[in-house]
C-alpha cells in the first residue's frame, strides 16, 4: 500500500458527460501529480500542484481541469467526455517540490466511455 | 524533449537474471527510477537511483547508469513467476514531473 488512495477505482460513464476523481495523497505529501494512462500513448503527465498552487502542466486538455484543496487531497475533472478518454488514471505524491527523490502512486482509476 | 525509450517485452526463463535496458536523452535528469506494474494494479516504486551513482544494488535488483552514453538497466536476479510484470523507466528533474519510457512486459517462463 502507497499510502496514496485514489476514488473511485472504477468509472464508466457516456460521452458527453463529466467525472471527478479524487486523489488523497499520503499523509504529509504536499506535492501531486496526475497521469494518464493509455494503451497508445502510455503513461503521460497531466499536471503538478504543490500546496494548493499549480506547479507544472503537461499535455492536459482542456477540457480537462484540476484543483488542489487546503486539505491537500486533489480532484481532476474530465469534461465533454471522448470515447479515446478512455484510460487509466494515477495519481501521485511527494513530499514536496525540489530535491525529493520518491514519488507514490495510487491503485489508479479506471475510467471508461461508452 | 524529454525522452525515454525501452524495449517493449522480454521473456526469461525462472531462475535465470532479467536485465531490462532504458535510454533516455535529458541529461540534466537528476533521478533515475525503475517502477513495476502488475496487471490491473498501480505503479510500485521498485528502486533509484541518483545521477551521480553508478550503481546501485538493492537484494535482488541492480540498477546500473552509463551517464555517458545515457542508459540505464535494471537486473533482476532469479528472476521468479512473481516478477512478471511491465517495468517503466523514469527520468525526473529536481522533483518536476516524471517522464516515463513506454514499459518493458516482463514475461517469466517456467
Amino acid at each position: 500500500d502507497s499510502g496514496v488512495t485514489q476514488t473511485p477505482k472504477h468509472l464508466i460513464t457516456a460521452t458527453g458527460q463529466r467525472v471527478t476523481l479524487r486523489c488523497s495523497p499520503r499523509s504529509g505529501d504536499l506535492s501531486v501529480y496526475w497521469y494518464q494512462q493509455s494503451l497508445d500513448q502510455g503513461l503521460q503527465f497531466l499536471i503538478q500542484y504543490y500546496n494548493g498552487e499549480e506547479r507544472a502542466k503537461g499535455n492536459i486538455l482542456e477540457r480537462f481541469s484540476a484543483q488542489q484543496f487546503p486539505d491537500l487531497h486533489s480532484e481532476l475533472n474530465l469534461s465533454s467526455l471522448e470515447l479515446g478518454d478512455s484510460a487509466l488514471y494515477f495519481c501521485a505524491s511527494s513530499p514536496r517540490t525540489g530535491e525529493n527523490t520518491e514519488a507514490f502512486f495510487g491503485q489508479g482509476t479506471r475510467l471508461t466511455v461508452v | 524533449g524529454e525522452d525515454v525509450e525501452q524495449s517493449l517485452f522480454l521473456s526469461v526463463r525462472e531462475g535465470d537474471s532479467s536485465v531490462i535496458n532504458c535510454t533516455y536523452t535529458d541529461s540534466s535528469s537528476t533521478y533515475l527510477y525503475w517502477y513495476k506494474q502488475e496487471p490491473g494494479a498501480g505503479l510500485q516504486l521498485l528502486t533509484y537511483i541518483f545521477s551521480n551513482m553508478d550503481m546501485k544494488q538493492d537484494q535482488r535488483l541492480t540498477v546500473l547508469l552509463n551517464k555517458k552514453d545515457k542508459h540505464l538497466s535494471l537486473r533482476i536476479a532469479d528472476t521468479q513467476t512473481g516478477d512478471s510484470a511491465i517495468y517503466f523507466c523514469a527520468e525526473r528533474y529536481y522533483g518536476q514531473n516524471f517522464v516515463f519510457g513506454p514499459g518493458t512486459r516482463l514475461s517469466v517462463l517456467p
